[in-house]
């Protein structure tokens, strides 16, 4: 099956900081891309889905401005996390799907703790 | 209303029997797919198996198979000859619209634990 990378898959920063993930599939193109966020022993929430060359969409009650998302290319979508606080901390996981396919391929997930 | 009703918030199973894990699904779109994924203490989602609305058979692969009972909207997972690698959350999730296209985001159920007694 596709793979989709993610980097870093853990990482830990003071709050206040900013933190950049970066999603990549490896083997096909993804046109669309979809950024989740996990709390501890709960579902996956979408954030936002992540179109090459235009704007992210966010879904309700995510700030824009806080999960930054960029996808300059066919093969990467990337998520900062600005000014990042302890509430932040969470499992983000990444998504693409294969315009040829049904299956969703997700990465690993990056693990952030904001201390 | 909930779009993925996962009732059971953990299972357990004996080693080398079969297990059902529940899921149902709240549509008025005709086109449709319903997926499961496996999630160990990893993190990684993990593909299982997927069933479209138009299907008429039940999906399998291999020791999976969907239980898709259309009229009452569930689509259940049967895990057959358990093993303790099985043991992790089971996530049901749908996706809305025609298949075909990159458009469409997955709706995810909140869950079911499994854990498989050896």
């Amino acid at each position: 099956g596709a793979v989709v990378s993610q980097h870093p898959s853990w990482v830990i920063c003071k709050s206040g900081t900013s933190v950049k993930i970066e999603c990549r599939s490896l083997d096909f193109q993804a046109t669309t891309m979809f950024w989740y966020r996990q709390f501890p022993k709960q579902s996956l929430m979408l954030m936002a889905t992540s179109n090459e060359g235009s704007k992210a969409t966010y879904e309700q009650g995510v700030e824009k401005d806080k999960f930054l998302i960029n996808h300059a290319s066919l093969t990467l979508s990337t998520l900062t996390v600005t000014s990042a606080h302890p509430e932040d901390s969470s499992f983000y996981i990444c998504s693409a799907r294969d315009p040829l396919l049904f299956e969703q391929f997700f990465g690993p997930g990056t693990r952030l703790t904001v201390l | 209303a909930q779009k993925i009703t996962q009732t059971q918030p953990g299972m357990f199973v004996q080693e080398k029997e079969a297990v059902t894990l529940d899921c149902t699904y709240d549509t008025s779109d005709q086109s449709y797919g319903l997926f499961w994924y496996k999630q160990p203490s990893s993190g990684e989602m993990i593909f299982l198996i997927y069933q479209g609305s138009y299907d008429e058979q039940n999906a399998t692969e291999g020791r999976y198979s969907l239980n898709f009972q259309k009229a009452r909207k569930s689509a259940n997972l049967v895990i057959s000859a358990s093993q303790l690698g099985d043991s992790a959350m089971y996530f049901c999730a749908m996706r809305e619209g025609p298949e075909g296209g990159s458009q469409g985001n997955l709706i995810f159920g909140k869950g079911t634990k499994l854990s498989v007694k050896p």
